[in-house]
């Protein structure tokens, strides 16, 4: 059973680059790993996922390693508007359509 | 507008009584799920379904029950409610069943279970 661990919170600056990293074990083989990010009172949104090496988007950019036994988001530049919970989400090996989401990492970005 | 819709919002009720919590989606997406999301505890998979008429379990689906006799519909019920079951629920929708596949949530039903 796939699970994923990741800091329970997180804080920072604004204007800071926010590194926040999940470990995970035993995921789909050949299934990616994605990253949600939630406001209060809404559900989690889309922010990037990938395979192995290194993914860059618009919002972030995402670190696997060889092993894809851990992955690290990386926020650059954050301001107070990413205040927000973070989740990896990892399919499980033995169906990779029971979906895992972490328990969260909960960022607080500071003036 | 793509989006997927929950109905109620906000929901009280009392133990032992019968309620379903809608779930619908306009985007033709064959994958749907239910999440119950508790402080401390993250998003938990309630169930999913992978097309019309095919359900399966996720980490939590006691109490619980679905049905998805249509492509854009995916019913919560819940038989019995307890108050454990006070939380807050997702309903989410993608393209293809993995966890690739981006997922579009709702908006989220709070249940008060009595």
């Amino acid at each position: 059973l796939a699970k994923t661990t990741q800091p329970i919170s997180m804080d920072s600056y604004e204007g800071q680059e926010v590194n926040i990293t999940c470990s995970h074990n035993n995921i789909a083989t050949n299934d990616y790993i994605t990253w949600y990010q939630q406001f209060p009172s809404q559900g989690p949104r889309f922010i990037i996922q990938g395979y192995k090496t290194k993914v860059t988007n618009e919002v972030a950019s995402l670190f696997i390693p060889a092993d894809r036994k851990s992955s690290t988001l990386s926020l650059p530049r954050v301001s107070l508007s990413d205040t927000a919970v973070y989740y990896c989400l990892v399919g499980d090996d033995s169906s990779a359509s029971k979906i895992i989401f972490g328990s969260g990492t909960r960022l607080s970005i500071r003036p | 507008e793509a989006q997927v819709t929950q109905n109620p919002r906000y929901l009280i009720t009392v133990t032992g009584k019968k309620l379903t919590v809608t779930c619908s989606q306009n985007m033709n997406h064959e994958y749907m799920s239910w999440y119950r999301q508790d402080p401390g505890l993250g998003l938990r998979q309630i169930y999913y379904s992978m097309n019309v008429e095919v359900t399966d379990k996720g980490d939590v689906p006691e109490g619980y029950k679905v049905s998805r006799k249509e492509k854009r519909n995916f019913p919560l019920i819940l038989e019995s409610p307890s108050p454990n079951q006070t939380s807050l629920y997702f309903c989410a929708s993608s393209e293809g069943g993995r966890a690739t596949d981006t997922q579009y949530f709702g908006p989220g039903t709070r249940l008060t279970v009595l």
